[in-house]
């Protein structure tokens, strides 16, 4: 089993959609918990962090769930301009810390 | 405001040359990363430094080396390109990680 799982997709939704992935963590010791988005051949660039208690950053709500370890990002009224690959990343803190990206899930918003 | 930033932004290759990929930040962050991201891929963690000083292996060490010449710069090194080694390279530093925009390396 992958440390840190997503579906590839790609989604494909039209725009005003609602559309929410999830991502899955193997390591019950992980700690911090962060989504990016990258846009084709650039770079990662990071969305927001993922708190325990869930948080929302306008159109975006980003959720832990620690009991069945995954976290999820949920976004509302999709924009075109959300077409992206969204990353999820995992930190885990112990004898040495560790860092494991998702491999991303494809996100298309169509007109 | 610079953030991180990699030279050179592309390159070409050919087999068993040598190069050195350079990063800087000027976020005064401990920690710097190199990464690798193949077409349709994830990244894959070369090397880290989580301090001046100090580097580890990532998951794709072999063919690479680093240097952690100081605070804010980490350098790449290809000692004898491979036509494997063709990929995209990032630089990141900090934790969460704010990434440079990267060096495409070709190799022939």
């Amino acid at each position: 089993r992958k440390e840190v799982e997503q579906d590839p997709g790609p989604f494909n939704v039209p725009e005003g959609a609602t559309v929410a992935f999830n991502c899955t963590y193997s390591n019950s010791a992980s700690q911090s918990f962060f989504w990016y988005r990258q846009d084709c051949r650039k770079e990662p660039k990071l969305l927001m962090s993922v708190y325990s208690s869930g948080n929302e950053d306008g159109r975006f709500t980003a959720q832990l769930n620690r009991a069945s370890q995954y976290i999820s990002l949920l976004i509302r009224d999709s924009k075109l301009s959300d077409s992206a690959t969204y990353l999820c990343v995992v930190y885990e803190y112990s004898s040495a810390s560790k860092i494991i990206f998702g491999s991303g899930t494809r996100l298309s918003i169509r007109p | 405001n610079a953030g991180v930033t990699q030279t050179p932004k592309f390159q070409v290759l050919k087999t068993g040359q040598s190069m050195t990929l350079q990063c800087a930040q000027d976020m005064n962050h401990n920690s710097m990363y190199w990464y690798r991201q193949d077409p349709g891929m994830g990244l894959r963690l070369i090397y880290y430094s989580a301090s001046e000083g100090t580097t580890d292996k990532g998951e794709v060490p072999n063919g690479y080396n680093v240097s952690r010449l100081n605070k804010r710069e980490f350098s790449l090194r290809l000692e004898s390109a491979a036509p494997s080694q063709t990929s995209v390279y990032f630089c990141a530093s900090g934790e969460p990680q704010h990434f440079g925009d990267g060096t495409r390396l070709s190799i022939l």
